[in-house]
């Protein structure tokens, strides 16, 4: 069975600092990894994808992955309070189109000023 | 911008009653879009994958007779909620593929069932 795992939290991190979000994954085979952004009430937005090992920059968001530990995180730099929200990690055995994702529950993450 | 349009994004209504969802691709074309649940606090479960021009495929555990999905168009899914009960009441959120992207989501429909 393919699972997605994530700390729920809350992980509480003061404005400004690094915020790292974590994920483990069970099925070897994964081929694609997502960090998707969720606020209360609102549907999920895309925030970082990798494919590769290694890490991938984008702004204050940092993917990392490490198939061999079946481990992808998410770091963000100078966290700010509108990063708050829940922070859901997806896994999908396909690259490209038409692959269906596995979530995790999600991390929440609180930026305290 | 959204790429991603669904509708409506609440619903309240009465037990018994069927509900569509719609669910569009703005600027491009999904010949795949995909249908999830979400109760509080819990995450993104996906019920089915809706393929245009075929059948829907169902997730386990997924009532394909009371979740019924049309996927007429390359741009338009449907979901509807057949003879809703409180039990049904959920965030309902469709996704679609982008060529050579991620998934994108629509903005969910919240579904109260009284």
């Amino acid at each position: 069975q393919k699972e997605v795992e994530q700390n729920s939290g809350p992980l509480s991190v003061p404005e400004g600092a690094i915020a790292s979000l974590n994920c483990t994954y069970s099925d070897r085979g994964s081929q694609s990894f997502f960090w998707y952004r969720q606020y209360s009430g609102k549907s999920p937005e895309l925030i970082m994808f990798i494919y590769s090992n290694g890490d991938k920059e984008d702004g204050r968001f940092t993917a990392q992955l490490n198939k061999a530990s079946q481990y992808v995180s998410l770091l963000i730099r100078d966290s700010q309070p509108s990063d708050s929200a829940t922070y859901l990690c997806a896994v999908s055995g396909n690259t490209g189109t038409a692959s269906k994702l596995t979530f995790g529950t999600g991390t929440r993450l609180q930026v305290t000023l | 911008g959204a790429v991603v349009s669904q509708h409506p994004s609440r619903v309240i209504c009465k037990s018994g009653t069927s509900v569509k969802i719609e669910c569009r691709s703005l600027d491009f074309q999904a010949t795949t879009m995909f249908w999830y649940r979400q109760f509080p606090k819990q995450s993104l479960m996906l019920m089915a994958t809706s393929n245009e021009g075929s059948k829907a495929t169902y997730e386990q555990g997924v009532e394909k007779d009371k979740f019924l999905i049309n996927h007429a168009s390359l741009t338009l899914s449907t979901l509807t909620v057949t003879s809703a009960h409180p039990e049904d009441s959920s965030f309902y959120i469709c996704s679609a593929d982008r060529p050579n992207q991620p998934q994108h989501f629509g903005d969910g429909t919240r579904l109260s069932i009284l």
